[in-house]
């Protein structure tokens, strides 16, 4: 059975730093894209990083470009978010997503809040 | 970057059926999928490559092409139906959402 199942949320001030994590498992990690998307309170959903299989390939959506890193452990079956110089407009539900670059995106976590406020 | 447009709500009776569009330059060259989203939980996914259907997600669900304009019908749609749709589509090198369709089956 599929899983993924988001960790790392938390409050945190603006200008701050925190990593999400995704644990992924029942399938072969490496072998799909990954993809973070976010959902502000109240709002649609935002596209924000995604990451193909073997990792050749990377994107950003232009709100996050130059602050935000997304990565892959496989040995661990792991996609990291690395999220710098927070804004209070990134506070939002974070989910992890497989598929993408060809793939449709089939199973979600169940997400992680980050709020960023003083 | 591109955009892609959604009515902001839809509403039908149970039995009915729902029609909901996506518009955009976008989707006359790439596919779309389709997410369907509750309060509290995450998006599924019920159409992708613009007509496929995953497994498990019910007849009733289909998608359609029409060069710039996609389109997501429900069939009978049924109160457990009620939720937010959201089309998505990838280019090289963005990828995007429309801004979403919320569907009242009452």
């Amino acid at each position: 059975e599929v899983q993924l199942v988001e960790s790392g949320g938390g409050l945190v001030k603006p200008g701050g730093s925190v990593r999400l994590s995704c644990a992924a498992s029942g399938f072969t990690f490496n072998s799909y894209g990954m993809n973070w998307v976010r959902q502000a309170p109240g709002r649609g959903l935002e596209w924000v990083s995604s990451l193909s299989s073997g990792d050749v390939y990377i994107h950003y959506a232009d709100s996050v470009k130059g602050r935000f890193a997304i990565s892959r452990d496989s040995a661990k079956n792991s996609l990291h978010l690395q999220m710098n110089s927070l804004r209070t407009e990134d506070t939002a539900v974070y989910y992890c997503a497989r598929g993408g670059y060809g793939d449709p995106e089939d199973f979600w976590g169940q997400g992680t809040l980050v709020t960023v406020s003083s | 970057s591109h955009e892609l447009t959604q009515p902001s709500s839809v509403s039908v009776s149970p039995g009915q059926t729902a029609t909901i569009t996506c518009s955009g330059d976008v989707l006359g060259k790439k596919s779309v999928r389709w997410f369907q989203q509750k309060p509290g939980q995450a998006p599924v996914l019920v159409i992708y490559r613009d007509t496929e259907r995953p497994s498990g997600i019910p007849e009733r669900f289909s998608g359609s092409n029409s060069g710039t304009t996609v389109t997501l019908t429900i069939s009978g749609a049924q109160v457990e139906d009620e939720a937010d749709y959201y089309c998505y589509s990838a280019t090289d090198n963005n990828r995007v959402f429309g801004g979403g369709t919320k569907l009242t089956v009452l």
